[in-house]
């Protein structure tokens, strides 16, 4: 069974452009999770969708962050216009759902490691 | 607002040493702990989950134990190997409205000698 995956590994870009970053949960995953880590700090939670909807956006730092998970299945997320502080990694999640959640493993992709210059 | 914090911040070991590696948490109203590792470069792969109502979960050289009421979890690794080195973290899953956000520590970053 395929894990998480994410792309792209690595991107690159310059203050001000826009970059797009895309998460494929496992197979049946209806949870789906969007992490970041930024030079020095923790992994920080950004937001969490069930499905294609939004349960919970309070990480997101800012409207310049748009997350959208159209069908349920994959999703995106995108920087638009991208900040020097946005340079971190991006790591997505997966988890099914369960009629306990506290039984609820969260799968980690690779994450996309992006540097704004 | 919940706060991981993982100590030591670095470990290093001889091989087949058993080494203990420390989590805690500042609320106590978690629904499970998870412990991960994180090779260089690479995502997170997750190690253990211990629910809320667990004390320990265990998974070959692996133990880990939570203890709610002091807001600690400790992950145990057994007789160390060098491809037991990499960072380890620990993450918290509370309940905010309907969404199971994970609250991360900062990590041990754990070096395992030849």
């Amino acid at each position: 069974e395929a894990g998480v995956t994410q792309f792209p590994s690595h991107s690159v870009i310059e203050k001000g452009q826009t970059v797009t970053l895309r998460c494929d949960p496992i197979s049946g995953h209806d949870n789906l999770y969007w992490y970041r880590r930024v030079m020095g700090k923790e992994i920080k939670f950004l937001l969490h969708f069930v499905k294609e909807s939004k349960q919970d956006e309070s990480g997101m730092p800012n409207n310049r962050f748009l997350a959208e998970r159209t069908g349920g299945t994959y999703s995106t997320l995108k920087v638009q216009p991208a900040e020097l502080e946005d340079s971190g990694v991006y790591f997505c999640a997966s988890s099914q759902v369960r009629l306990l959640p506290g039984a609820e493993t969260q799968y980690f992709g690779p994450g996309t490691r992006l540097l704004v210059l | 607002k919940q706060e991981v914090t993982q100590i030591p911040a670095a470990l290093s070991v001889p091989e087949g040493e058993n080494l203990v590696l420390n989590c805690s948490f500042t609320d106590s109203a978690i629904y499970n702990l998870q412990w991960f590792r994180q090779d260089p470069g690479k995502g997170l792969t997750s190690l253990l989950l211990i629910q809320s109502s667990q004390r320990e979960q265990t998974s070959g050289r692996l133990n880990a134990s939570l203890d709610k009421s002091s807001g600690r979890s400790t992950l145990y690794i057994a007789a160390s190997q060098p491809g037991d080195s990499a960072t380890y973290l620990c993450a918290v899953s509370l309940l905010i409205g309907s969404a199971r956000q994970l609250t991360f520590g900062s990590g041990t970053q754990l070096t395992v000698l030849p």
